[in-house]
This record gives C-alpha cells, sequence and structure tokens, in this order.
C-alpha cells in the first residue's frame, strides 16, 4: 500500500520563524512535489525534484527553499514565516515520467495546515 | 504557459449524471488526469486519457479531445460520497497543473 507521510497535520508559527515541512514516501518514487492550496486557487506547485540534491521551482517558490538529501525524504524550509504563507501545505510523490508523455499518477500526503501569526 | 478552466461548483442529486468540464491551453500537451478530493482529505488518482476519447472506470468516464483543448468527467448514479472536489490535471512540461477545482454537491 503506497504511503506519503507529513511530519504534522497542523502547525501553528510566529511571523519569522524558521519553519520545516517534512514528506517521506515509502514507494521508491524518484519525483517528489509540495504544493500548497487556498480556497479558490486550488493546488500551486512549490517545488519539485526529481532525484537526490535536485530541485526545480515550480509556480510560486518565493520564501520557500527545499531539501532533498534522501530519496524518500523531501523537505519544504520557510526561511522567515509570513502571515500570506498560512495555508494547506501538501506533498506528492510519483514515479518517473517526464517530457517523453508519460504522466504518472501523484500520491498525496494528508497534508499540514500551517497558520503563521 | 497554461490555463485551465473549470466550473467553480456544480449541485446534482442522488443517482443523477453529472459532468464537469475543463478546457485547457498548455504547450506541449501529453494528456489529462483527474482527481477527486475530499473535504480535509488528499487529492486521489481517479483516471489519466492519454489519448482521445472516452475511458470507463465503474461508475466514472473521462473524455478527452486533443484538438478541442477539452476534456470532461462523467460521474453517473450519483451518490452522497461524491461530494468532493474534482481537479483536471494537465501535465506540463515538468510536472502536473492543477486548477482550482469543480466543487460537487450531492442532494438527496
Amino acid at each position: 500500500d503506497v504511503k506519503v507521510t507529513q511530519s504534522s497535520r497542523y502547525l501553528v508559527k510566529r511571523t519569522g520563524e524558521k519553519v520545516f515541512l517534512e514528506c517521506v514516501q515509502d514507494m521508491d518514487h524518484e519525483n517528489m512535489f509540495w504544493y500548497r492550496q487556498d480556497p479558490g486557487l486550488g493546488l500551486r506547485l512549490i517545488y519539485f525534484s526529481y532525484d537526490v540534491k535536485m530541485k526545480e521551482k515550480g509556480d510560486i517558490p518565493e520564501g520557500y527553499s527545499v531539501s532533498r538529501e534522501k530519496k524518500e525524504r523531501f523537505s519544504l524550509i520557510l526561511e522567515s514565516a509570513s502571515t500570506n504563507q498560512t495555508s494547506m501545505y501538501l506533498c506528492a510523490s510519483s514515479s518517473l515520467g517526464g517530457s517523453g508523455g508519460d504522466t504518472d499518477t501523484q500520491y498525496f500526503g494528508p497534508g499540514t495546515r500551517l497558520t503563521v501569526l | 504557459g497554461q490555463s485551465l478552466e473549470q466550473p467553480s461548483e456544480v449541485t446534482a442529486v442522488e443517482g443523477a449524471i453529472v459532468q464537469i468540464n475543463c478546457t485547457y491551453q498548455t504547450s506541449g500537451f501529453y494528456g489529462l488526469s483527474w482527481y477527486q478530493q475530499h473535504d480535509g482529505g488528499a487529492p486521489t488518482f481517479l483516471s489519466y486519457n492519454a489519448l482521445d476519447g472516452l475511458e470507463e472506470t465503474g461508475r466514472f468516464s473521462s473524455f478527452l479531445s486533443r484538438s478541442d483543448s477539452y476534456g470532461y468527467l462523467l460521474l453517473q448514479e450519483l451518490q452522497m460520497k461524491d461530494s468532493a472536489s474534482y481537479f483536471c490535471a494537465p501535465p506540463g512540461r515538468r510536472a502536473l497543473t492543477f486548477g482550482s477545482g469543480t466543487r460537487l454537491q450531492v442532494q438527496p
């Protein structure tokens, strides 16, 4: 049974704090993704990674960074949290696809609801 | 670049059929995926159309017309548990693009 886990379901932080959101997958997937989801805006891609130590910016990378030191783990970092980063954060993973035209099912974690005060 | 259009909300009654449309503009098109998300839950994969035509999986079917940049998700014999948000997601150059989704409310 495929599984993507995220370190916290709910998190409350203060403005200016450094925040780490952790995601672990047990499917040996090459690809991992971080999204944020806000009402009326759907899912927006923050960063993704196709391999260990590799990262690429998504559509809204500003204010975020990521780390992928091991294949199964993909971390999202908010260097200095701000109130406009209050959101639901979703991690996902998929097996290797790419520009050849294939798409692979993305498996999502349960999400972390982050509130920045 | 990529853009997606889906209706924001659809309401239907139990037992009915509902169609959720998706129009898109994307460079380098490789098919269309659909995901379902219940309130408080994570998105889960429903279907993928690599080619034009209809794909059927139980009560759910998905259709794609690449020449029209258009697809739809068809849900038959609606059940209360189908109340959820539905996202179409065309693959981009490197990752899926999700729109705002369509919130489906099934009423008794």
